[in-house]
């Protein structure tokens, strides 16, 4: 069974800082990861995805994300916070490519906040 | 924007009362699937599709109950409410973009059971 394990519920960082959030999966057979985005009492949108054409991933927004195996993780990054970046991220994993049959696995989220 | 409604957007329903939500896609993709979200437990997969008549059980399935008889359309039923299905209710499609596939979601179902 795989499982994504998103290390800090809540991530506050100041306008223009770093922003990282921590993403670990396990996964029985090479995964495919994703980062969605939520904004308030919307749908999720998709950030970017990694399905093993290169292991650091460029996405929408200014964000990229790391694919390390020997870490199983999968952290996402953006070098200068923006205020319209506070939004709740996911993290999610499949054993086949955009879910395929059996959907995704999510998880649980981090909540980002920007300080002005 | 996959071309994915949801309905209805908001939902108050009481214990022991059937519901059904739909989605409704315009594209015609094989997969889609049902998600509930709910505070610290991120999303988690209800019921999926993989074509008309043909769905599946997810993490989650107790409770629901699914239909698919158009390719269009994905219903989600719950045969009698309960206040722990009290939550926000999301639909996806799989839709295929390049050599993989990416899962877009709709603007999801508030359902509230008093």
């Amino acid at each position: 069974a795989q499982s994504v394990t998103q290390l800090g519920s809540h991530v506050s960082v100041s306008e223009g800082a770093l922003v990282l959030l921590r993403c670990n999966y396990s996964s029985s057979v090479p995964p495919y990861l994703f980062w969605y985005v939520q904004y308030p009492n919307q749908g999720l949108q998709l950030l970017l995805k990694y399905t093993s054409a290169a292991t650091l991933v460029k996405g929408i927004n200014g964000f990229e994300a790391e694919f390390k195996k020997s870490e199983t993780s999968f952290h996402l990054t953006k070098p200068s916070a923006h205020m319209s970046d506070a939004a709740e991220y996911f993290c999610a994993v499949s054993d086949s490519p955009g879910g395929g049959a059996d959907g995704l696995t999510f998880g649980k989220g981090t909540h980002l906040i920007i300080q002005p | 924007d996959a071309g994915i409604t949801q309905s209805p957007r908001h939902k108050v329903t009481e214990t022991g009362t059937p519901v059904t939500l739909r989605c409704h896609q315009t594209e015609n993709h094989r997969y889609m699937y049902w998600y509930r979200q709910d505070p610290g437990h991120g999303l988690r997969l209800i019921h999926y599709s993989y074509g008309v008549k043909d769905t599946d059980k997810g993490e989650v399935s107790d409770g629901y109950s699914v239909s698919r008889s158009k390719t269009e359309d994905f219903l989600l039923t719950l045969e009698s409410a309960t206040s722990s299905q009290t939550s926000v209710y999301f639909c996806a499609i799989s839709v295929r973009r390049k050599s993989s596939y990416e899962q877009y979601f709709g603007p999801g179902t508030r359902l509230t059971v008093t």
